[in-house]
């Protein structure tokens, strides 16, 4: 069955430090990605997206990711985080740009002093 | 930016009422709309799709009669949530496809609303 899978249910990351979310993709093709914010009171945020090209995808708010094939990977990375990165991250599926998006569970990122 | 609203944005209801959650694209039209229930602690589960003058598409064990989805016109979808009971409280978060082409280059991407929270008491 098509899927994706967000491993970590909760991360504690300090301020400044380095922040990786994970998600694994389950497709028999290659499917189009995205990393979503979620963020109390507002809509979900697009961060990035991978359709097809370069592997390596920079995002809004520093964020950055890198299609892995070979690892049916999409992880979300940002090399310094901030307090206002506090919330939760979902990473999504869908077989075309048009298709149903299919969310994992979500990462919850609380970030400490 | 694209915006899409909810409102209301929560809701108390008596168990057995109908309560509609209304979603609007403020600054572009939108002949798809989607809408996700997303209980706590939990992932968004797509409900239904919604399009702009004909039925909507539900998801496999999502009930049609009870989920009420009206897509009158390119900008607005309503979902009414009938007969309500207490499991029926939820987040409930719409999203709107923005979609056309600039340059030469089509686009086409879903922007979300800030979600109605209902309690079914």
């Amino acid at each position: 069955a098509q899927s994706v899978t967000q491993p970590d249910i909760h991360i504690t990351v300090s301020e400044g430090a380095s922040l990786e979310l994970r998600c694994n993709y389950s497709y028999g093709a290659t499917p189009y990605l995205f990393w979503y914010v979620q963020s109390p009171g507002q809509g979900l945020q697009l961060l990035l997206k991978y359709f097809s090209g370069d592997t390596l995808v920079q995002g809004i708010k520093g964020f950055e990711t890198e299609f892995k094939r070979s690892q049916s990977s999409f992880n979300l990375r940002k090399p310094s985080v901030h307090w206002s990165d506090a919330a939760e991250y979902f990473c999504a599926g869908a077989t075309d740009s048009w298709g149903k998006l299919q969310f994992g569970a979500g990462t919850q990122v609380v970030v400490t002093p | 930016g694209a915006v899409v609203s909810q409102h209301p944005s929560w809701v108390i209801c008596k168990s057995g009422t109908s309560v509609k959650i209304e979603c609007r694209s403020l600054d572009f039209q939108a002949t798809t709309m989607f809408w996700y229930r997303q209980f706590p602690k939990q992932s968004l589960m797509l409900m239904a799709t919604s399009n702009e003058g004909s039925k909507a598409t539900y998801e496999q064990g999502v009930e049609k009669d009870k989920f009420l989805i009206n897509h009158a016109s390119l900008t607005l979808s309503t979902l009414t949530v009938t007969s309500a009971h207490p499991e029926d409280s939820s987040f409930y978060i719409c999203s709107a496809r923005r979609q056309g082409r600039m340059g030469g280059v089509s686009y086409n991407e879903q922007f979300f609303g800030p979600g109605t929270r209902l309690t079914v008491l």
